[in-house]
């Protein structure tokens, strides 16, 4: 049974590029999470989806950042116009619903902007 | 109010000795409270779990203890091994609010040999 995957693993871009991180849940859920951690800190709550809604972007920056989940397919965090403060382990986590608490989280995206 | 607050940063422990890593909150509203366990390069994994109306959960060698009250939760690790280094984080989250979590900042621990 596969975990939650996410890809790339490891993504470089230069200041200005554009970053997509791609997220696949769990086989059967349908919630996903994304999470920012910087070096040596915790992980930041960003955003919360269900296919084709989000629930909750409470902690999404309002410019740049932009996720989906839809219908077929990966849920994606878009990052436009990257800067080196965006450099971060992005992760994603899935459950099989709201009345689940647990999450389980995905290996990550180590994203550097240079 | 929806800090949850982790120390110590770092702990350094002797096999098999007791690890033990302290959380607080403030918001009242939290009713889930996991640790997850991350290795470097891997995303972190649930560890154990406890909700607030039980004080002391237990599996295996981990065991959760809740004081209410005083709105603190602790992580006990028995009989640590080298393979518990790891960096520890506590964590909490309400239904209320779409489940997300609301992490602590982390302890680096690590088991002496």
């Amino acid at each position: 049974n596969a975990g939650v995957m996410q890809n790339p693993r490891h993504l470089v871009r230069r200041r200005g590029q554009e970053a997509r991180l791609r997220c696949s849940p769990m086989k059967g859920h349908s919630h996903v999470y994304w999470y920012r951690q910087l070096p040596e800190e915790g992980l930041k709550f960003m955003v919360y989806l269900q296919k084709e809604n989000i629930i909750d972007e409470s902690g999404m920056p309002k410019e740049r950042f932009s996720a989906e989940f839809p219908k077929e397919g990966p849920s994606i965090l878009r990052i436009q116009q990257v800067v080196r403060g965006d450099s971060a382990a992005y992760f994603c986590a899935s459950s099989p619903g709201i009345s689940q608490e647990t999450q389980y989280f995905g290996p990550g995206t180590r994203l550097l902007v240079l | 109010q929806q800090q949850v607050k982790q120390s110590p940063q770092s702990l350094i422990v002797q096999k098999g000795g007791i690890s033990i890593i302290n959380c607080a909150y403030e918001n009242t509203a939290f009713d889930y409270f996991p640790w997850y366990q991350q290795f470097p390069g891997k995303g972190p994994a649930l560890l154990i779990a406890i909700r607030p109306d039980v004080s002391e959960k237990k599996e295996g060698r981990f065991t959760i203890s809740f004081n209410k009250s005083a709105k603190q939760f602790s992580l006990h690790i028995m009989d640590s091994q080298p393979g518990d280094s790891a960096t520890y984080f506590c964590a909490a989250s309400m239904r209320s609010s779409a489940s997300k979590i609301i992490f602590g900042s982390g302890t680096r621990l690590s088991i002496r040999p």
